[in-house]
């Protein structure tokens, strides 16, 4: 089974830090996702990838940024966190062409105090 | 409208019929999903189906298509306990690596007595 590994479940940052998120995803898969999450919301695209070192902006860019250096890792970047950004974040792989939907991680709930 | 739309929340007895509505938009989408998500978990791929099927059953689950009203619902028979969750419908536009799964909102299933 394709495992998608995000390296936090909980994390508590202060307002204004740099805040990293990692994903490692173990399947040779081409596609990365990230998304937030928040009640009523759904889920929102924050930014994707389609290949080693290719970011594309999603509909909720604004204050992250990303970084994919090798396949199987695609970090999420919050330059300076601000408590707005306190949500569940999720990632998700996937090979891209065909029926093959979303391989989702486990989340990281981020709290930004 | 751009959105997947879903409604918020359903309650249901155990042991009874669960069923989960969803309206798509995209006439030329090519394959639709069910997720499931659990308390503090990622997104788990519970069905699919392809956009020139009408019905897919799979154990307790059934899924109709109505591509004329862009239209998916998910039928849970036999509703237990374990089946509370939040579900997302979605739907993928397109055929190639590039393409992207939309996602509903989502719609929390509470399970009463």
């Amino acid at each position: 089974d394709v495992k998608v590994t995000q390296s936090s479940r909980y994390l508590v940052k202060r307002t204004g830090e740099k805040v990293f998120l990692e994903c490692v995803q173990d399947m040779d898969h081409e596609n990365m996702f990230w998304y937030r999450q928040d009640p009523g919301l759904g889920l929102r695209l924050i930014y994707f990838s389609y290949d080693v070192k290719m970011k594309e902006k999603g509909d909720i860019p604004e204050g992250y940024s990303v970084s994919r250096e090798k396949k199987e890792r695609f970090s999420l970047i919050l330059e300076s966190a601000s408590t707005n950004q306190t949500s569940m974040y999720l990632c998700a792989s996937s090979p891209g062409k065909g029926i093959y939907g979303y391989t989702f991680g486990s989340g990281t709930r981020l709290t930004v105090v | 409208g751009e959105d997947v739309e879903q409604s918020l929340f359903l309650s249901v007895r155990e042991g009874d019929s669960s069923v989960i509505n969803c309206t798509y938009t995209d006439s030329s989408s090519t394959y639709l999903y069910w997720y499931k998500q659990e308390p503090g978990a990622g997104l788990q791929l519970l069905t699919y189906i392809f956009s020139n099927m009408d019905m897919k059953q799979d154990q307790r689950l059934t899924v109709l298509l109505n591509k004329k009203d862009k239209h998916l619902s998910l039928r849970i028979a036999d509703t237990q306990t374990g089946d509370s969750a939040i579900y997302f419908c979605a739907e993928k536009r397109g055929y190639s690596s590039a393409s992207k799964i939309i996602f509903g909102s989502g719609t929390r299933l509470s399970i009463r007595p």
